[in-house]
C-alpha cells in the first residue's frame, strides 16, 4: 500500500506569515491528492482536491502545488482561524490514505 | 441543503456488533461513490470502507476486513456500516463522507457527517 507522509507533524507560526505543509507519498499518485482542514472539535474540511484546485468557498490564501510523489499545501498569509490540523489524502485507489496530519497553531 | 447525518453509535462490549447509518439529504445518492472514516481519539484520520454509487464495488481498509461491511440502500438514501467482532482499537468517530463528483469514484470527500461515536470496552 502506498504510504503518506506529512511534514513537519507540528508547526507554530505567526500571523501574516507564509506557512508550507508538505506532504509524501511512497508511490507516485498522479495528482490524486486532497487537503483537508479539520478546526478542534469539528468536522473536517475539504480545501484543495486534485492536487491544486481550491474547493468552492475556500479563501484563496490557500494553494496547493505537486504531482507525483511530492506535495505542497500552502497558507500565503496565516489568520487566526487556521488553527487547525491539516491532512492530505490520497484518492487515486483503496486504500484512500490519509497523513498523519499537522497541528497548526498561532505564535 | 446536501448533509450527512450518523447515528447507531454507543458503548459496546468486545467482541459484540453495532450498525452504523448515514442519512443523506440535498443530493442524489444513489449517484455518488460513498465512504467511511474513523478517528480514534486524540488521533489522526484513518479512511475505513468505500462503496461505489451501484452498491457494486466495495473496499476495506486491511483491519477491518472481515468484520466490517458497507452497504446501500438508495430507496432510504442511507448508507450503512455493520461493525461486527468490535475490538477496543476500533473505538473512534466514525464520519460518513461523500465523494465530490459522480464522474470518477476516485475523488475527495467533499461533504462529511457530524460523526457517531463508538466506544468499545468491558
Amino acid at each position: 500500500d502506498i504510504q503518506m507522509t506529512q511534514s513537519p507533524s507540528s508547526l507554530s507560526a505567526s500571523v501574516g506569515d507564509r506557512v508550507t505543509i508538505t506532504c509524501r507519498a511512497s508511490q507516485g499518485i498522479s495528482n490524486y491528492l486532497a487537503w483537508y482542514q479539520q478546526k478542534p472539535g469539528k468536522v473536517p474540511k475539504l480545501l484543495i482536491y486534485a492536487a491544486s484546485t481550491l474547493q468552492s468557498g475556500v479563501p484563496s490564501r490557500f494553494s496547493g502545488s505537486g504531482s507525483g510523489t511530492d506535495f505542497t499545501l500552502t497558507i500565503s498569509s496565516l489568520q487566526p482561524e487556521d488553527v487547525a490540523t491539516y491532512y492530505c489524502q490520497k484518492y487515486s485507489s483503496a486504500p484512500y490514505t490519509f497523513g498523519q496530519g499537522t497541528k497548526l497553531e498561532i505564535k | 441543503q446536501v448533509q450527512l447525518v450518523e447515528s447507531g453509535g454507543g458503548v459496546v462490549q468486545p467482541g459484540k456488533s453495532l450498525r452504523l447509518s448515514c442519512a443523506a439529504s440535498g443530493f442524489t445518492f444513489s449517484s455518488y461513490a460513498m465512504h467511511w472514516v474513523r478517528q480514534a481519539p486524540g488521533k489522526g484520520l484513518e479512511w475505513v470502507a468505500f462503496i461505489s454509487f451501484d452498491g457494486r464495488n466495495k473496499f476495506y481498509t486491511d483491519s477491518v476486513k472481515g468484520r466490517f461491511t458497507i452497504s446501500r440502500d438508495s430507496s432510504k438514501n442511507t448508507l450503512y456500516l455493520e461493525v461486527n467482532s468490535l475490538r477496543a482499537e476500533d473505538t473512534a468517530v466514525y464520519y460518513c463522507a461523500k465523494v465530490r463528483t459522480t464522474v470518477t469514484p476516485f475523488d475527495a470527500f467533499d461533504i462529511w457527517g457530524q460523526g457517531t461515536m463508538v466506544t468499545v470496552s468491558s
